[in-house]
C-alpha cells in the first residue's frame, strides 16, 4: 500500500494557467512533509511543512499542510514551460530507533505548454 | 562547492555482472540514502546509513548491498540477484538526527541499464 499517495499522476497545462497538485497520505506520526521539483535529474527541495495551515510561499509557489484531513497542496501560478517537470511529496518519518526516512509519492509530471 | 557526486552517470552492464555505484559527499552530513526512481514508481528507498559503520535496509533491498566506511562515501552494489536492476539511481545525504535539519540533499544520480 502506499504511504504517499499524488494526484494527478500527470497533468498538462498552458502557459498562465493556475495548477493545483495534491498529495494524500495515511501516516500520522511523520515529522514533516516536503516537496521536491525533479527537472531532469537530482530533485531540489522546495518546501518542508510541519505545521497544519501555515501557507509556505515562494514566488509563484505556495504549498499547505492540512493534518486534520491528510493532505498537502502545491499550487503554482501563472505557469511557465520553466516549471515543467516532476513534483515530488515526500513524508518525513522517524523510526523507533530515531532514523530517519523520506517516503516519497509517484510524483506529478506537469508539462507547460507555450 | 558543496555536494553529492555520483558517478558514474550512466552505466551498462551484462546480465550476471556486479556493478557498484558511487556516492560521495562534501557536506559534511551524517545521513546517507540510495533511492531507485523507475518511470511511475516514485522514488524508493534502498538502503539508508545514519553514521559510519552502520546502515539500514529500506523497502527495497533485496539484490542490493552497501557499505559506509567513511562519513563522506556510500557505495551501493547492484548484484547479479538484482531482477530487474534497469532503473535511475540517486543518492541523497542529509545532516545529522540533532542538526534539526531535515531536507535531503540528492545527487545528479546513475542510470544503468542491464543489457
Amino acid at each position: 500500500e502506499d504511504k504517499v499517495v499524488q494526484s494527478p499522476l500527470s497533468l498538462v497545462v498552458h502557459e498562465g494557467d493556475t495548477v493545483t497538485l495534491n498529495c494524500s497520505y495515511e501516516v500520522t506520526n511523520f515529522r514533516s512533509l516536503l516537496w521536491y521539483k525533479q527537472e531532469k535529474k537530482a530533485p531540489t527541495f522546495l518546501f518542508m511543512l510541519t505545521s497544519s495551515g501555515i501557507e509556505k510561499k515562494s514566488g509563484r509557489l505556495s504549498s499547505i499542510l492540512d493534518k486534520k484531513e491528510l493532505f498537502s497542496i502545491l499550487n503554482i501560478t501563472a505557469t511557465q514551460t520553466g516549471d515543467s517537470a516532476i513534483y515530488l511529496c515526500a513524508l518525513l518519518l522517524v523510526s523507533r530507533a530515531g532514523s530517519y526516512q523520506l517516503t516519497f509519492g509517484k510524483g506529478t509530471k506537469l508539462s507547460v505548454i507555450p | 562547492d558543496g555536494g553529492i557526486t555520483q558517478s558514474p552517470k550512466y552505466l551498462f552492464r551484462k546480465e550476471g555482472q556486479n556493478v557498484t555505484l558511487s556516492c560521495e559527499q562534501n557536506l559534511n552530513h551524517d545521513a546517507m540514502y540510495w533511492y531507485r526512481q523507475d518511470p511511475g514508481q516514485g522514488l524508493r528507498l534502498i538502503y539508508y546509513s545514519q553514521i559510519v559503520n552502520d546502515f539500514q535496509k529500506g523497502d527495497i533491498a533485496e539484490g542490493y548491498s552497501v557499505s559506509r566506511e567513511k562519513k563522506e562515501s556510500f557505495p551501493l552494489t547492484v548484484t547479479s540477484a538484482q531482477k530487474n536492476p534497469t532503473a535511475f539511481y540517486l543518492c541523497a545525504s542529509k545532516p545529522g538526527q540533532n542538526s534539526g535539519a531535515n531536507v535531503l540533499t540528492f545527487g545528479a544520480g546513475s542510470r544503468l541499464t542491464v543489457l
